[in-house]
């Protein structure tokens, strides 16, 4: 299947700190996802992305679409304790519907 | 309460017993899968259903089957699992998988070892 490279793999970070982390792919993608996982539950949606170029936010998160379609990135300022867990990224294609092809995400620890 | 839901949380056994976890929805959506998720490796999807009575492989379909006779309920199955099938699954659905702005819900995940 497609290839997503999603960076960095993990993150341990202050609190307060700002966070970044991005997704690139060798394929076009149609929509972006960024989901969270917190410990022992499955993946939630943070935020959907869906036309290139799109800056979308949600609370303390923001995440873009790539211009090019093959990458997407997710920020997270001013760090919580709640957001630890891990954060995945997820493209969904025209060409392949139904197969949402996940990065292997990026775990996130915060120390207070 | 909107859910998946996934049984059972946690299951044991062995090389070559059969198994089936099951997964509900109660959303009424037409659009059922599921995956595994191992160390390093992400989400990789096994199965997905566009609809009743339609299903077709994701990424690693070997040693599982599925079945959609049903539009709430995608049991996974495993005819004769392996120790390579030790892994955490996960069942999700959406309104359909072929609108973009139709996100994924998850279960809450079925953490299977086979010895």
């Amino acid at each position: 299947g497609q290839q997503l490279n999603q960076s960095p793999q993990s993150m341990f970070i202050q609190e307060g700190e700002d966070v970044s982390m991005n997704c690139t792919s060798s394929s076009i993608f149609n929509t972006w996802l960024w989901y969270k996982q917190d410990p022992g539950e499955g993946p939630v949606l943070l935020i959907a992305l869906y036309k290139a170029g799109e800056l979308t936010s949600n609370g303390r998160l923001t995440a873009q679409f790539g211009i090019t379609r093959k990458d997407s990135f997710l920020n997270i300022s001013a760090s919580i304790p709640s957001d630890v867990g891990i954060y995945f990224c997820a493209g969904g294609s025209t060409d392949s519907w139904g197969k949402l092809q996940f990065g292997a995400g990026t775990q996130v620890v915060v120390t207070p | 309460e909107a859910q998946v839901t996934q049984n059972p949380r946690y299951l044991i056994t062995v090389t070559g017993k059969k198994l089936t976890v099951t997964c509900s929805q109660n959303m009424n959506h037409e659009y059922m899968s599921w995956y595994r998720q191992d160390p390093g490796l992400g989400l990789r999807q096994i199965y997905y259903s566009m609809n009743v009575e339609v299903t077709d492989k994701g990424d690693v379909p070997e040693g599982y089957k599925v079945s959609r006779k049903e539009k709430r309920n995608f049991p996974l199955i495993l005819e004769s699992p392996s120790p390579n099938q030790t892994s955490l699954y996960f069942c999700a659905s959406s309104l359909s998988g072929g609108r973009v702005n139709s996100p994924l819900h998850f279960g809450n995940g079925t953490r299977l070892t086979v010895t």
